[in-house]
């Protein structure tokens, strides 16, 4: 079945370093992947998405493109703010289907 | 506000009782989905919904829990005797249709406490 695999976090960064957050996938046929950010006691909002291969999705500084040859969608920023602090999920529908798969979420503290 | 609206936002019930959660989709959505959320783990989906129409439930527990979206009002979500192992945060999402590859959107979640 479809799954999505996220580096472990915490991950811990100083204001204004580099940021990657990895994000791999299995999935059946063609996938559209996504990226939602969760600040503490909300819900979930979407960041950016990608729906084919080689496709960039970007916002808010964000980027993320999807690598079909190594299925990855990894998130990066080159430079976090403090008010970037949250929890990240890569997430999945394939073709198909219409119910996303998440991965289990990546904590982002960023320092001033 | 035109987004999906959960109510109540925090809930709190004693082993045994029953416990009700509401979802409105954002305007023009009409699919709904639920997912919960338990403390370090990530989102499990549940159950999704069109109005009057469970579409793929496999996600739900087969005992204490069920959902259901009436052609009128709110989605519910409804688990009978609640155990401490609810208590968790479950998030309602919509989607405007049935289509591959809709993006969904949240809400802001409901967090169940059992004491």
């Amino acid at each position: 079945g479809d799954s999505v695999t996220q580096m472990e976090g915490p991950v811990t960064l100083s204001e204004e370093a580099f940021l990657t957050i990895n994000c791999t996938y299995t999935a059946t046929g063609y996938p559209s992947l996504f990226w939602y950010v969760q600040y503490p006691g909300e819900g979930l909002q979407l960041l950016l998405k990608a729906t084919k291969a080689d496709d960039k999705g970007s916002n808010k500084g964000f980027e993320a493109t999807y690598r079909k040859e190594t299925t990855s969608f990894h998130l990066e920023k080159g430079s976090v703010q403090v008010s970037d602090s949250a929890v990240y999920f890569c997430a999945l529908v394939s073709g198909g289907s219409y119910i996303p798969t998440f991965g289990r979420g990546t904590s982002l503290i960023v320092h001033p | 506000n035109a987004g999906v609206m959960q109510n109540p936002r925090h809930l709190v019930r004693r082993r045994g009782q029953e416990a009700r959660l509401r979802c409105s989709p954002m305007k023009g959505h009409s699919h709904v989905y639920w997912y919960r959320q338990l403390p370090e783990e990530g989102l499990k989906f549940m159950v999704y919904l069109q109005k009057e129409n469970i579409i793929d439930e496999s996600g739900m527990p087969k005992e204490r829990f069920s959902a259901e979206f009436p052609k009128e009002g709110p989605s519910i979500l409804r688990i009978q005797q609640v155990v401490r192992g609810d208590s968790a945060a479950y998030f309602c999402a919509s989607s405007p249709q049935d289509r591959s590859g809709n993006t969904i959107y949240f809400g802001e979640g409901s967090w169940l406490t059992v004491v």
